[in-house]
């Protein structure tokens, strides 16, 4: 069955570091991926988005490229910011043949940012 | 409404008694999805609406779950004879028409703690 792993946190970095959270998937047909943020004492929020391979979702200076060769969808920003502390949750939706099929999602990583 | 809206924030129960979630979807959206929260342990789907068509409830833990969706709109989730175990946080959300190629938008959750 479909699924997605990403890494294990926490992820703890300095302010203005680089950040990688890598998601890889597994999926029967041509999902659509979506990277989740969770704030402290929040819901969760969508980040970003990419329906298509080679597509670059983009938000508040996070990117992630579909990259089907490698079934990967690593999430990444320049320099994080302390109020970039969150929860990350990698997570997919397959083909429209089975739209409405319930997003699967990685079990999420911590980041953690301090001054 | 302009958002997904959960209630209680927070429960508090005792082992044994039941429970209702109640999820309120953002107008207009046909498709409801249900998640459980549990610490270290990421979503875990339970049950999806759509429209007019019977619920996929492929992702209920046990006979002691079950949920339902009235007139297209309101749904109420309801555990019977709680165990410490269904404590988590349970997650609604809601989507236009499916979560492909668009996701879904989160409710701030319900916390259940049974003691």
């Amino acid at each position: 069955g479909d699924s997605v792993t990403q890494m294990e946190g926490p992820v703890t970095l300095s302010e203005e570091a680089f950040l990688t959270i890598n998601c890889t998937y597994t999926a029967t047909g041509y999902p659509s991926l979506f990277w989740y943020v969770q704030y402290p004492g929040e819901g969760l929020q969508l980040l970003l988005k990419a329906t298509k391979a080679d597509d670059k979702g983009s938000n508040k200076g996070f990117e992630a490229t579909y990259r089907k060769e490698t079934t990967s969808f690593h999430l990444e920003k320049g320099s994080v910011q302390v109020s970039d502390s969150a929860v990350y949750f990698c997570a997919l939706s397959d083909t429209p043949a089975q739209a409405g099929t319930a997003l699967i999602f990685g079990k999420g990583t911590t980041l953690s940012v301090s001054s | 409404g302009a958002g997904v809206s959960q209630s209680p924030s927070n429960k508090v129960t005792e082992k044994g008694k039941d429970v209702e979630l109640r999820c309120d979807p953002i107008s207009g959206h046909t498709a409801l999805y249900w998640y459980r929260q549990s610490l270290g342990q990421g979503l875990e789907f339970l049950i999806y609406f759509q429209g007019n068509s019977a619920p996929d409830k492929s992702g209920l833990p046990s006979d002691r779950f079950s949920a339902e969706r009235t007139g297209g709109s309101v749904s109420t989730l309801t555990i019977q004879r709680t165990q410490q175990e269904d404590s988590a946080v349970y997650l609604c959300a809601s989507s236009l028409q499916g979560a492909y190629g668009y996701g879904y938008t989160f409710g701030s959750g319900t916390r259940l703690t049974v003691v």
